[in-house]
């Protein structure tokens, strides 16, 4: 079965980071693009982060670029989206899903970032 | 940037209706266009990509359509399973965008 799995998320600070990680299996995760999407509590989606197969694109929201970094290891069959300089308008579940012909076909079951003090 | 504006935002209807909903563009886009479902509680499932293409597994009831600023899903005959939040979503260069959502309810 194709799955993403999600983890990494929790309650953080104002100010502080998080690592979120997604796991694929029964992917083709090298060859795949993948992307993470939020949504606040009650709120749309929102696109945050897309990766190339080989890492060789990165493209990011307005809203956290120079805040937030996407990387991934095909090795692992892992993405990852590390987050800094959190903000509470950051709380969110935060999903991490294929992209394939600039639409998500797969997605995870996400993982919810809080951030209050 | 360019913005997706979804209409209605709330659209009441029953079992068997037929139902449209409309994503317009604030400019002429490319046909990278993608409808998805959402259940409370549950990721976005896909259903249409690239304007008009079903996605596998999807109910022939789902179909879409639209080219330039307007685009369009319609669900044929409603079933139950139905009653959910539907989002458009579009790709042009380096970003992408969805709509605010378009909750169906009974």
């Amino acid at each position: 079965e194709v799955q993403l799995v999600e983890s990494g998320g929790g309650l953080v600070q104002p100010g502080g980071s998080l690592r979120l990680s997604c796991v694929g299996s029964g992917v083709s995760f090298s060859t795949d693009s993948l992307t993470w999407v939020r949504q606040a509590p009650g709120k749309g989606l929102e696109w945050v982060s897309y990766i190339s197969s080989s890492s060789t694109s990165m493209y990011y929201s307005d809203s956290v670029k120079g805040r937030f970094t996407i990387s991934r290891d095909n090795a692992k069959n892992s993405l990852f989206l590390q987050m800094t300089s959190l903000r509470a308008e950051d709380t969110a579940v935060y999903y991490c899903a294929r992209d394939i012909l600039r639409a998500f076909d797969i997605w995870g079951q996400g993982t919810m970032v809080t951030v209050s003090s | 940037d360019i913005q997706m504006t979804q209409s209605p935002s709330i659209l009441s209807a029953s079992v068997g209706d037929r139902v449209t909903i409309t994503c317009r563009a604030s400019q002429s886009i490319s046909g990278w266009l993608a409808w998805y479902q959402q259940q409370p509680g549950k990721a976005p499932k896909l259903l249409i990509y690239k304007a008009s293409n079903l996605e596998r597994g999807v109910p022939s009831r789902f179909s879409g359509s639209g080219s330039g600023t307007e685009f369009t899903l319609t669900i044929s005959s409603l079933q139950l399973d139905d009653f959910a939040t539907y989002y458009c979503q579009h790709y042009s260069t380096f970003s992408y965008s969805f709509g605010q959502g378009t909750k169906l309810e009974i």
